[in-house]
């Protein structure tokens, strides 16, 4: 089993519409959460961060945490075709104290005009 | 500011050969790390630098594959006896101190073996 899974889609919405990415990790005790946006071709860009339980909100991005099911979600509201990017979840483990991150697959995101 | 460079962008290599990737991480980021991107895939963590001492190598695939950061600022990727399941992108990311959260992740060395 990987650390981080991820639907891996690819998924597709309207413009104007909500996003939904999920991500399940298996380290019980994994600490800090991440999703990453990658363009095609480029590399691999932080656009959310979150330690705690609950939603971290930043402009059209919630980031959900639900540590209890292992579970870390991103809402994109408002959908833009600039948002077309595949979205990686990182998770840093608790024993990883050097800072190593566990990717998921990534989920490839289409917004359509 | 200068990010996080990379070089070369792309490199072709025949099977059996050697090649070095070179990383130039933000000046002053103590800690450096390299990942390995294959097609389709999520990153997959090869080595950890903390200035110069090399802490993590547990990622490295196999023997063929070195990694050195000498001055702890610039670092080099070495793949010996290059195979064709070496093909993947080759990204560097560094961090300012090691506890700090945000890796900034460099555009990435594409390697194509044949």
């Amino acid at each position: 089993q990987k650390e981080v899974e991820q639907n891996s889609g690819p998924l597709s919405v309207p413009e104007g519409a909500i996003a939904s990415l999920n991500c399940t990790y298996s380290d019980r005790g994994s600490q800090s959460f991440f999703w990453y946006r990658q363009y095609s071709g480029k590399s691999p860009e932080l656009i959310m961060s979150i330690y705690s339980n609950g939603d971290k909100e930043d402009g059209r991005f919630t980031a959900q945490l639900n540590k209890a099911s292992q579970y870390v979600s991103l809402l994109i509201r408002d959908s833009q075709p600039s948002d077309s990017a595949t979205y990686l979840c990182a998770v840093r483990n608790r024993g990883s104290t050097l800072g190593r991150l566990y990717f998921g697959r990534g989920t490839q995101l289409t917004v359509w005009p | 500011g200068a990010g996080v460079s990379q070089s070369p962008r792309y490199k072709v290599a025949k099977r059996g050969q050697d090649v070095a990737l070179r990383c130039d991480p933000i000046s002053g980021h103590v800690s450096l790390f390299w990942y390995q991107q294959a097609l389709g895939q999520g990153p997959e963590f090869l080595t950890y630098f903390q200035n110069e001492a090399q802490l993590d190598k547990s990622g490295l695939p196999s023997d063929r594959f070195f990694a050195e950061r000498p001055e702890g600022s610039v670092s080099t990727l070495k793949i010996q006896r290059t195979q064709q399941e070496d093909s993947a992108v080759y990204l560097c990311a560094s961090s300012l101190v090691p506890t700090q959260e945000t890796q900034y992740f460099g555009p990435g060395t594409r390697l194509l073996v044949l």
